[in-house]
């Protein structure tokens, strides 16, 4: 049973647009979540972090949109630049455990 | 600030051979530290997570054991690999009682042949 999903896979954008990488979640009482940034044999970098009691968080280029009545959050990059290629997985914290839940991840490229 | 170190980077092993993996993290105390393992193409799998010296939680029936000797170093074995073990291993540190942000290594690629 996936509690967190990343349903495309692949997502290719040209530099200078926008990418948006989703997100679904299945249990309405996770209450942080994470977007984390990886390059081919490298660890993940953590990016930006959303709290439920919040619907917007902005970083920079980064920002990420949490919609706790659809489950689903999303990151958007804006503008992308070809650095920003890389696969990005979204994970829920499960307080208490310590433990986080990973999505499959989308790998993005930004095409010049 | 806070580092997390990982050796070796890569590792090429026989089957049937042991393996040793560390991990260190410096700049903090009493962290949660966690095993994952990424096989080729695939998400990254929780295998172990520790909450303190000697508290060792497993996420998934397999080969490999974990250990925390001391407070910042944790370790990942196996007394016999497997072509299956062959993936890239991370490690990852938190703070105890904190939000639940991981904080990764840069990953052992290991090789079973």
């Amino acid at each position: 049973d996936q509690q967190v999903k990343q349903n495309s896979p692949s997502l290719s954008v040209q530099e200078g647009r926008i990418s948006i990488l989703n997100c679904d979640y299945t249990n309405s009482m996770f209450d942080y979540f994470l977007w984390y940034k990886k390059y081919p044999a490298e660890g993940p970098t953590f990016l930006i972090s959303i709290s439920s009691i919040k619907d917007k968080n902005e970083d920079g280029r980064f920002t990420v949109f949490l919609n706790k009545s659809a489950k689903h959050l999303s990151l958007h990059i804006v503008p992308s630049q070809p650095g920003d290629s890389a696969v990005y997985f979204c994970a829920v914290v499960i307080q208490g455990a310590q433990k986080l839940v990973f999505g499959q991840g989308t790998r993005l490229t930004i095409n010049p | 600030s806070q580092t997390i170190h990982q050796w070796p980077a890569t590792l090429v092993q026989p089957v049937g051979s042991p393996l040793s993996l560390e991990c260190t993290v410096e700049g903090t105390s009493n962290p949660n530290l966690y095993w994952y393992r990424q096989a080729a193409g695939r998400g990254l799998q929780l295998l172990f997570y520790s909450v303190g010296i000697g508290q060792i939680s497993s996420e998934v029936p397999q080969n490999l054991s974990a250990s925390r000797p001391q407070d910042r170093q944790f370790i990942l074995s196996s007394k016999k690999l497997l072509l299956s073990d062959s993936g890239f291993y991370l490690c990852a540190w938190s703070v105890t009682g904190g939000r639940g942000t991981q904080y990764f290594g840069p990953g052992t690629r290991l090789l079973v042949l």
